[in-house]
């Protein structure tokens, strides 16, 4: 089946640092991505909707020039959390869809991101 | 009103036992539905597409009901590895319900 990859699974960095995380779809093209963030015992909850070669669609209340998502090609997306802070860390996820369906999510495993 | 809700549990139940979960969605229009499973520390991973005749695989059953607008998911006899949080995804927007965490205990 479709396999999205994420990197890396986990990171540690200092607060006001940058951390970038990248999502490839590995065996088919990916118009689409969604970026989701999951802090501990919370739900998922969707932060963006990365689009190939345009601006990425933020949810309410995620900023924009915090959580800096390009969608350069038809398998890659990454998200930059800029000037991380202790409040950003959590778990990151991606998911994608093949662009020729409309079904079924595909999830990358996820980045685990502490900031101390 | 959320664009999907489900109840967040926990439902501790044990081996062998019956369970379901429900989750409702707000857009009539909404044409795919999903349930996931999702394990602590993990990323989601779809168990099973709703479809609106029903469906069934193995001990897990799915059904639609698009005047309720609501999706179920029923579990028979439990396993202790079916311990998880259970999501459903209405795939017009990519919004996951909250999760129903199920616990299966021996």
């Amino acid at each position: 089946g479709a396999v999205v990859s994420q990197h890396p699974s986990w990171v540690i960095c200092k607060s006001g640092t940058s951390v970038k995380i990248e999502c490839r779809s590995l065996d088919f093209q990916a118009t689409t991505m969604f970026w989701y963030r999951q802090f501990p015992k919370q739900s998922l909850m969707l932060m963006a909707t990365s689009n190939e070669g345009s601006k990425a669609t933020y949810e309410q209340g995620v900023e924009k020039d915090k959580f800096l998502i390009n969608h350069a090609s038809l398998t890659l997306s990454t998200l930059t959390v800029t000037s991380a802070h202790p409040e950003d860390s959590s778990f990151y996820i991606c998911s994608a869809r093949d662009s020729w369906s409309t079904g079924e999510l595909f999830f990358g495993e996820g980045s685990r991101l502490t900031v101390l | 009103r959320k664009e999907v809700e489900q109840d967040p549990g926990p439902f501790n139940v044990p081996e062998g036992a019956t369970v379901a979960f429900n989750c409702t969605y707000s857009n009539s229009a909404s044409q795919s539905f999903f349930w996931y499973r999702q394990d602590c520390r993990k990323e989601p991973k779809l168990l099973m597409s709703v479809y609106s005749s029903g469906n069934e695989d193995g001990r897990f059953t799915a059904q639609l009901n698009r005047a309720s607008q609501y999706i179920s998911l029923l579990i028979r006899d439990s396993k202790l590895s079916d311990s998880a949080t259970y999501l459903c995804v209405v795939n017009n927007d990519m919004r996951f319900g909250a999760g129903t965490r199920l616990t299966v205990k021996p």
